[in-house]
């Protein structure tokens, strides 16, 4: 079956605007992650979707990032106010997501979203 | 502060060797780990998983180890292909939440 999806792969964007990332995770995946990997870093994470629970924002690193999740499936990132520090590889991954906090199971990661903010 | 440090940084191997990475966690209390292996442009892929009661898991030619006593794994690859070429992550998950921590990553490449 079709794994996560991206897009756009690539974006340019110029100081100060916003930007939307976009994720599609696998279908029936219940968990969603956003993750950030800068050139020479370590993957970051930054928000995580359980279900319907509330989302763990507690790795966007201010309050220019959101995310939401609608309908339980399609996730957007929203950068506002871009810095030329934003610029990275953006990555979402799903799992099956599992009840009682044991998130054991596989992430399958997207492609990536590459930003760079000039 | 909950950290995954991982050695070496880059290793250059031939074709054919066996190489092992490492990876060293100070997460607590610790759920589990996962070693990941992402290609240049592409994202991860998982490689093994491992909870702190499981001390071996295989993927082919790829074997991992835990000690949760000491908080090290390692990664093993057994003969190595051109193709093994790409970055090893290994990635702590504590019992709390879904929050995942991240190492930096072994640049295994392989030459000829």
């Amino acid at each position: 079956g079709a794994g996560v999806s991206q897009s756009p792969s690539n974006k340019v964007t110029e100081k100060g605007k916003d930007v939307e990332l976009r994720c599609d995770p696998i279908s029936g995946h219940t968990a969603l992650y956003w993750y950030r990997q800068s050139l020479g870093q370590g993957l970051e994470f930054l928000i995580y979707f359980q279900g319907n629970s509330a989302p763990d924002k507690s790795g966007l690193p201010s309050d220019r990032f959101s995310a939401e999740r609608t309908g339980g499936s399609v996730s957007t990132l929203t950068i506002q106010r871009t810095q030329q520090e934003d610029s990275a590889v953006y990555l979402c991954a799903s799992s099956l997501g599992a009840s009682g906090g044991k998130l054991q199971e596989t992430q399958y990661f997207g492609p990536g979203t590459r930003l760079l903010v000039l | 502060k909950n950290q995954v440090e991982q050695s070496p940084q880059s290793l250059i191997i031939l074709e054919g060797k066996n190489c092992t990475l490492q990876c060293n966690y100070t997460v607590s209390p610790f759920s589990n780990l996962r070693w990941y292996k992402q290609d240049t442009g592409r994202g991860p892929v998982s490689l093994t998983i491992m909870t702190f009661s499981e001390n071996t898991k295989s993927n082919g030619r790829y074997t991992a180890t835990l000690d949760a006593d000491t908080k090290q794994s390692s990664l093993h690859i057994t003969a190595s292909q051109l193709s093994d070429s790409a970055s090893y992550i290994c990635v702590v998950r504590g019992n709390q939440g879904g929050k995942l921590i991240f190492g930096q990553g072994t640049e295994l490449s392989v030459k000829p």
